[in-house]
């Protein structure tokens, strides 16, 4: 069983602020880091799927970094908006031919507006 | 387009007995998983399946049963409910490959009395 952890567990930032948080995951043995935004009371959507050491991924003002080396991935928020108020969840495939996800536990964002 | 479909929505079982909880995916994939959800614990793996005739076991298969007769179906079965198992269960979807997001349904929500 892997161990994925996410930091912060919650924060709240003001609209209009950035914000960033964190992923971490074990190094050895990496093959996917995934990113999913869930909204309450509705069900985990994918934002990324990043395989490679170095990969950045952008959609929107929502972007995404990951060192496979050190074992983390960043999740950037430019200029939040009340509709950024979600769940991020990150999750790590671990190995070839693995396919067992394993999730962090996530972190709330709220964006007070 | 209907994605992945979960059924039923809500349930409340007594301890002891027995239910199937549907999912179906239209999209040809692959690839098909079972999550539990429990505040505080994060999306943790039951069961999953590389494709029809396979199955394997995630984290936390112990009280569950699952098969996969055909691509579009993957079921799980409680064969006797504890109260436990009270959970909110997410069925997922996705396409071979490292590179490939997951597609959620809109969850179960189990009471076991």
């Amino acid at each position: 069983i892997l161990n994925v952890e996410q930091s912060p567990q919650s924060l709240h930032v003001q609209e209009g602020d950035s914000t960033n948080f964190t992923c971490s995951f074990p190094s050895s043995n990496f093959y996917a880091l995934h990113w999913y935004r869930w909204e309450t009371a509705k069900s985990p959507e994918a934002l990324f799927v990043m395989t490679l050491n170095g990969d950045e991924k952008k959609k929107g003002r929502i972007s995404a970094t990951l060192n496979t080396k050190e074992g983390y991935s960043y999740l950037y928020i430019k200029g939040s908006q009340p509709e950024d108020s979600a769940t991020y969840l990150c999750a790590s495939l671990k190995g070839a031919g693995s396919y067992q996800l394993t999730f962090g536990k996530g972190t709330k964002l709220s964006v007070i507006p | 387009n209907a994605g992945v479909t979960q059924t039923p929505k809500f349930q409340v079982l007594k301890t002891g007995q027995s239910m199937t909880l549907q999912c179906a995916q239209d999209m040809n994939h692959e690839y098909m998983s079972w999550y539990r959800q429990d505040p505080g614990m994060g999306l943790r793996l039951i069961h999953y399946s590389v494709g029809a005739g396979i199955t394997d076991q995630g984290e936390v298969p112990n009280g569950y049963n699952v098969s996969r007769s055909t691509t579009e179906d993957f079921p799980l079965r409680l064969l006797s409910a504890a109260p436990s198992q009270t959970s909110v269960y997410f069925c997922a979807s996705s396409h071979r490959g490292r590179d490939q997001p997951q597609h959620f349904g809109d969850g179960t929500r189990l009471s076991i009395l």
